[in-house]
């Protein structure tokens, strides 16, 4: 089983700055990997795939990077609506998950 | 547009079965594959199944060791998951995902919560 192990755990940031998350596989998952948004009682929601791709609708101000084992989402000018918990995800075996960063409002 | 609604979830005891479905809608059901990702209380996000496009290949996480079954009915735009031999820590919301097995999981179901308790 491929490991996912995201940091930090929480990520205090201020509404209009930047965050910039980070996770990293235990093996090489390639570019196969994604980054999913949720909030509070809602599904998770597609943000990245192809580790820098940005799914349908999502706004520009999402990015990814990175390969092989290490890869970022950054998020620019964060809005009120973009503080949630953000899972990274790889699909280049079975499908695991990082444990989630939590990014809240400082 | 594409829609996944997820029900079946609800309160049973250990030992206990439950059979969660999936109805998809606003795309061609039979040509896609599609996951079952659980959560648990508090925790984060869990792969648990995944079934190909035709029905023929099926994966399960190691963990449930053979008490889950994923199934589709092309005819119903419908997914399942059958569980058996029900556990306390099965307790978790249920949601079903469309993707591939080497690709994103790119529409989610609100969930359905199944709660295994005595």
């Amino acid at each position: 089983e491929i490991v996912m192990t995201q940091s930090p755990a929480t990520l205090s940031v201020s509404p209009g700055e930047r965050a910039t998350l980070s996770c990293r596989a235990s093996q090489s998952v390639g570019s196969n990997l994604a980054w999913y948004q949720q909030k509070p009682g809602q599904a998770p929601r597609l943000l990245i795939y192809d580790t820098s791709t940005r799914a349908t609708g999502i706004p520009a101000r999402f990015s990814g990077s990175g390969s092989g084992t290490e890869f970022t989402l950054t998020i620019n000018s964060l809005q009120s609506e973009d503080f949630a918990v953000y899972y990274c995800q790889q699909y280049n075996n079975w499908p695991t998950f990082g444990q989630g960063t939590k990014v809240e409002i400082k | 547009q594409v829609q996944v609604v997820e029900s079946g979830g609800g309160v049973v005891q250990p030992g206990g079965s439950l059979r969660l479905s999936c109805a998809a809608s606003g795309f061609t059901f039979s040509h896609y594959g599609f996951h079952w990702v659980r959560q648990a209380p508090g925790k984060g996000l869990e792969w648990v199944a995944f079934i190909r496009y035709d029905g023929i290949n099926k994966y399960y996480a190691d963990s449930l060791k053979g008490r889950f079954t994923i199934s589709r009915d092309d005819s119903k735009n419908t997914l399942y998951l059958q569980m058996n031999s029900l556990r306390a820590e099965d307790t978790a919301v249920y949601y079903c995902a469309k993707g591939s097995w080497y690709g994103p999981f790119d529409s989610w179901g609100q969930g359905t919560e199944a709660t295994v308790s005595s």
